[in-house]
């Protein structure tokens, strides 16, 4: 079964760098959501995507942007990069809201130097 | 603010044994309950979801929910050296579904 595409998997960038992380949701999936998960943490919510609209919004800073596409792929755009968005950027996709099971892509390893 | 509190481990279970885990959440409004399991350095897999009080079964794994207490859990049966890993309970965090996640319990079983 296909799943949840996320690329780049390692993106290694310096501070105040930008980067461009991209979701592939799984097929006839229409909801992305994007966490990031910092080491020895839980899954933060950062926000999520339905029907190419944004959705919801959690503990996303003000250098991070997002946006869904017509195919409903999704890109998270982070500038000014800083050390401590060092992190797990996980893209999970799911068919609508109401069950909400949660799909999750392989995730990007970002690191900040 | 919603809150997901699991007990963080470790838990240590024989192979073959049964394996409980359990999670408690803030939010007597929540609907949807989930485990996720979560190998070191790799992406969460969602293993159950339920969204009403009882039991519900797949395979080795039952969830169980009680709304009344805001309480779930998950029993693994016939543990297996593959399932140690980090099990993750979530909570729909709002209308719109995002996830709340508790901060994990990290499961070893011994051969």
């Amino acid at each position: 079964a296909a799943g949840v595409i996320q690329s780049p998997r390692h993106l290694i960038k310096e501070k105040r760098e930008t980067a461009t992380l991209k979701c592939y949701p799984i097929p006839r999936h229409d909801t992305v959501y994007w966490y990031q998960q910092g080491p020895g943490q839980d899954p933060q919510f950062l926000i999520s995507f339905y029907e190419k609209m944004q959705s919801d919004k959690g503990s996303i800073p003000d250098r991070f942007s997002a946006q869904q596409f017509s195919d409903y792929h999704s890109e998270l755009n982070m500038s000014s990069l800083e050390l401590g968005d060092s992190a797990l950027y996980f893209c999970a996709s799911s068919p609508g809201t109401d069950l909400n099971e949660q799909f999750f892509g392989p995730g990007t390893r970002l690191t900040v130097l | 603010q919603k809150e997901v509190e699991q007990n963080s481990g470790p838990l240590s279970v024989p192979e073959g044994a049964i394996a409980s885990l359990n999670c408690t959440y803030s939010d007597r409004g929540s609907q949807s309950f989930f485990w996720y399991r979560q190998y070191s350095g790799k992406s969460p897999e969602l293993i159950m979801s339920i969204y009403s009080n009882g039991d519900k079964e797949d395979g080795r794994f039952t969830a169980q929910l009680n709304k009344a207490s805001q309480y779930v859990s998950l029993l693994i049966r016939d543990s297996q050296p593959s399932d140690s890993a980090t099990y993750l309970c979530a909570v729909d965090g709002g209308s719109q579904g995002n996830l709340i996640f508790g901060k994990g319990t990290k499961l070893s079983v011994k051969p």
